[in-house]
């Protein structure tokens, strides 16, 4: 089946320190792409979902981009701080069924 | 806004054990999900439901049962607790859309002795 290769699987980063965490996917068809964040204890929250026709997405302290080219989506925590500590997944849809493909995360950690 | 409820949140169960976990939204969508979290392999589908009359095996459905008993509620039940078996056990929903983002509980975290 189709696959999404997400890393690093683990990340540490100082306070107000860049953070990136790339996905590279498969499918030639995937159309939608998620980034979701789990805090511990809690479950996936929605960061952003982007289209295949928007290539760059900024969201509050964060930018997502899109590289159709490479099958790569990005993102990027651009001064990161220690509230940003979480696991990040990203996931993607052909929208052909209801099942999403997703990374298998990237456990993030700012220190102060 | 609304708010996807599992319960309950942690479950110790026995080896051999049937054991039960359940999830409400009130968002009033209509598909919902449930996934296996496993340390270092993300998340797994084991069931999802994409209406009230609906149920779907996932890539993970061996060993698991699923029930959606109403629009806002989908259960899911391990048929035989496997010794040693920690996972997290995440329900999700949707509208119906095959292209939705999906809204997720927190979690139940299950211990098999």
């Amino acid at each position: 089946g189709e696959q999404v290769e997400q890393r690093p699987p683990h990340l540490s980063v100082r306070e107000g320190d860049s953070a990136v965490i790339i996905c590279t996917y498969t499918d030639p068809n995937s159309y939608y792409f998620f980034w979701y964040k789990q805090e511990p204890g809690a479950g996936l929250q929605l960061l952003m979902k982007v289209f295949s026709s928007t290539e760059i997405n900024e969201g509050q302290g964060f930018t997502v981009l899109l590289n159709k080219k490479d099958k790569q989506l990005s993102l990027n925590l651009t001064a990161a701080h220690p509230g940003d500590s979480a696991v990040y997944f990203c996931a993607e849809t052909s929208g052909g069924n209801y099942k999403p493909t997703f990374g298998k995360g990237t456990s993030l950690v700012v220190h102060p | 806004g609304g708010i996807i409820t599992q319960t309950p949140k942690f479950l110790i169960g026995q080896e051999g054990q049937k054991l039960t976990l359940k999830c409400q939204q009130n968002f009033n969508h209509d598909t919902m999900y449930w996934y296996r979290q496993d340390s270092g392999k993300g998340l797994r589908l084991i069931y999802y439901s994409i209406t009230e009359n609906d149920l779907q095996k996932g890539d993970l459905s061996e060993g698991y049962d699923a029930s959606r008993e109403k629009k806002s509620s989908f259960s899911l039940t391990v048929t035989s607790a496997q010794k040693n078996e920690m996972a997290v056990f995440l329900c999700a929903s949707s509208i119906r859309d095959t292209y939705a983002e999906q809204f997720f509980g927190p979690g139940t975290r299950l211990t098999v002795l």
